[in-house]
């Protein structure tokens, strides 16, 4: 089954605990992006990789890093995460952007609070 | 700044009716998408319209696209319950990535 898996569905931590959330798609996509969504701000882009060791800011990169070493796996990390990024996080991946048809295949989301 | 803005922001109909739903933006685009969204969960990809295209149809869906004034709207025929969800539309610049509007809540009223 072609997927978008995140890990983990759910984080509680403190400030200043690094964390990563992994994503893993499985359908060759060169494309991969990370957003979060907060209401009333709708999905904001915080990184993009238009393919392996090729990233790029989004919207919203402060306080992120990421990196793509692999072309299935995109892990975005928080060296220092703070309240502030208290958020939903989604994962996306694609075709190349550019391509006839690209439509964004999204992971089921990370919900991660920052105490 | 958004890219694109969704209008209105929050809809209420009832079972059967039809849906309309608009999405704005500022500059020039290759295509405009439209995703679903059920609470919390991750965005659905509906539609793809090209800029070169001015209406698309995919079962229910009708989308329309109007370059000159940089407006796309999304409309959805013969509502159901299980139609209630957040719609987006997503607009590509330069080919390089999407750029998401706020959303629309859609509810549907049995």
């Amino acid at each position: 089954e072609a997927q978008v898996t995140q890990n983990p569905r759910y984080l509680i931590t403190v400030t200043g605990k690094k964390l990563t959330v992994t994503c893993s798609q499985n359908m060759n996509h060169e494309y991969m992006s990370w957003y979060r969504q907060d209401p009333g701000l709708g999905l904001r882009q915080i990184y993009y990789s238009m393919n392996v060791e090729v990233t790029d800011k989004g919207d919203v990169p402060e306080g992120y890093k990421v990196s793509r070493k692999e072309k299935r796996n995109f892990p975005l990390i928080l060296e220092s995460p703070s309240p502030n990024q208290t958020s939903l996080y989604f994962c996306a991946s694609s075709l190349t952007p550019g391509t006839d048809t690209y439509e964004q295949y999204f992971g089921p989301g990370t919900r991660l609070t920052v105490t | 700044s958004q890219q694109g803005e969704e209008d209105p922001q929050a809809l209420s109909i009832q079972e059967g009716e039809n849906a309309t739903m608009n999405c704005s933006y500022k500059t020039s685009i290759n295509n405009l998408q439209w995703y679903r969204q059920n609470s919390g969960r991750g965005l659905v990809h509906l539609i793809l319209i090209r800029s070169n295209e001015r209406e698309k149809h995919s079962g229910r869906l009708r989308v329309t696209l109007d370059t000159s004034k940089k407006s796309s709207s999304l409309l959805i025929t013969a509502s159901r319950a299980a139609d209630t969800a957040s719609y987006f539309c997503a607009t590509d610049r330069h080919g390089s990535r999407l750029t998401f509007g706020e959303g629309t809540q859609l509810t549907v009223n049995p």
